[in-house]
């Protein structure tokens, strides 16, 4: 069974803080790493699509980057506002299954105090 | 433009009975997908459709769940005879394509069988 885990579950940060979380996911077979963010009441949104060991992506306060090699991702947010607050979702995709097969990590809670 | 619709929003069903949830995905994505989210779990994959082919039913939790893509548009995802263990929020999304493309989330149908 493939297992993607995400650390931690949850964290607390105040207005201006940067964080980081993580991502781990298998190391063979890899094809695609998605992040998605899900605010409450909203639907998950896309953040970054990424295929490239070694890839660096960026959008706007938020960027990830990515090791295939040792399986994990991480997802960074500099300078966190109250609206950066939700649940950050990743996704692994391996070679060798259906292209449709994403497998969800149960995602990081983040909360930013104002 | 429009993005993923999903109907109902909320549905409360007794145990035993069917039920349809559907998808409406934007407009001119072959691919198609259903998850669902239990309570204190990730976002589960069920199903795949992509184009004309075969859909990936691998994520299917037993034969009561089957859907349907009728025109490489619309979808309804059944549950046949309920349990309470059905009981989730049931997301779809659509992609311009499988793999490595980003995924647009419906708002779900938070599904409840008493």
């Amino acid at each position: 069974i493939l297992n993607v885990e995400q650390s931690p579950q949850s964290l607390h940060v105040q207005e201006g803080d940067s964080t980081n979380f993580t991502c781990s996911f298998p190391s063979s077979n890899f094809y695609a790493l998605h992040w998605y963010r899900w605010e409450t009441a909203k639907s998950p949104e896309a953040l970054f699509v990424m295929t490239l060991n070694g890839d660096e992506k960026k959008k706007g306060r938020i960027s990830a980057t990515l090791n295939t090699k040792e399986g994990y991702s991480y997802l960074y947010i500099k300078g966190s506002q109250p609206e950066d607050s939700a649940t950050y979702l990743c996704a692994f995709m391996g070679y060798g299954g259906s292209q449709g097969n994403l497998i969800f990590g149960k995602g990081t809670k983040l909360s930013v105090k104002p | 433009g429009a993005g993923v619709s999903q109907s109902p929003s909320n549905k409360v069903t007794e145990k035993g009975k069917d039920v349809e949830l559907r998808c409406d995905p934007i407009s001119g994505h072959t691919a198609l997908y259903w998850y669902r989210q239990s309570l204190g779990q990730g976002l589960e994959f069920l199903i795949y459709f992509q184009g004309n082919s075969a859909p990936d039913k691998s994520g299917l939790p037993s034969d009561r769940f089957s859907a349907e893509r009728t025109g490489g548009s619309v979808s309804t995802l059944t549950i046949q005879r309920t349990q309470q263990e059905d009981s989730a929020v049931y997301l779809c999304a659509s992609s311009p394509w499988g793999g490595t493309y980003e995924q647009y989330f419906g708002p779900g149908t938070r599904l409840t069988v008493t």
